[in-house]
């Protein structure tokens, strides 16, 4: 089956710190990429996404490449802030057309930034 | 655009007490979702349906029925609950879009109903 296996919280950072999250995943397809970021009190909303090999996806300052030949899609950003604080969840979707648009979702990633 | 709403935001019921979670959705989009999150263990699967009339089981689906008489609103009933249902639950919908030969989708999450059963 599939899965998405992401890097255990929580993190802590001081703000300004690079900041990186491992995302593994198996599929029995070719899958599309994502990240969703839960901020605290709030539903999940997207980040960015990739849909093939090499694609880099990228939003206010996050980024993450789509590696096929180590099944990985890391996030990372160069500088956090305090407000990047929150749940980070890393998903995949597989053939959308015969699997309804379903997402495998990682557990998340509990970052917390200090000042 | 309002986007994906639920209603209510917080609930606390007895054990064998019945509720229905109301989501609503202003975007036209054919597919909806009815997540569970559990601390640890993500997001999990309860039901969702392709479009108006249609519904099908998720990965949790025990102890949940679900409804969709019209394209923008999808219903979570739970007829007894159990203390085991005690969660925060998230509505999602989405639409079927194509990028360079690839298809993808994004899911449109609700801000949540936060679920306590004694």
């Amino acid at each position: 089956g599939n899965s998405v296996t992401q890097m255990e919280g929580p993190v802590t950072l001081s703000e300004e710190a690079f900041l990186t999250i491992n995302c593994t995943y198996t599929a029995t397809g070719y899958p599309s990429l994502f990240w969703y970021v839960q901020y605290p009190g709030e539903g999940l909303q997207l980040l960015l996404k990739a849909t093939k090999a090499d694609d880099k996806g990228s939003n206010k300052g996050f980024e993450a490449t789509y590696r096929k030949e180590t099944t990985s899609f890391h996030l990372e950003k160069g500088s956090v802030q305090v407000s990047d604080s929150a749940v980070y969840f890393c998903a995949l979707i597989i053939d959308w057309n015969t699997n309804a648009g379903k997402s495998t979702f990682g557990d998340g990633t509990t970052l917390t930034v200090k000042p | 655009n309002a986007g994906v709403t639920q209603t209510p935001k917080f609930r606390v019921l007895k054990t064998g007490q019945s509720m229905t979670l109301l989501c609503a959705q202003d975007m036209n989009h054919e597919y909806m979702y009815w997540y569970r999150q559990d601390p640890g263990m993500g997001l999990r699967l309860i039901h969702y349906s392709v479009g108006e009339g249609t519904t099908a089981k998720g990965e949790v689906p025990d102890g949940y029925n679900v409804s969709r008489l019209k394209k923008q609103n999808f219903l979570l009933g739970l007829e007894s609950a159990a203390p085991s249902q005690t969660s925060v639950y998230f509505c999602a919908s989405s639409y079927p879009t194509r990028t360079s030969g690839h298809s993808y989708n994004e899911q449109f999450f609700g801000p949540g109903t936060r679920l306590t059963v004694l």
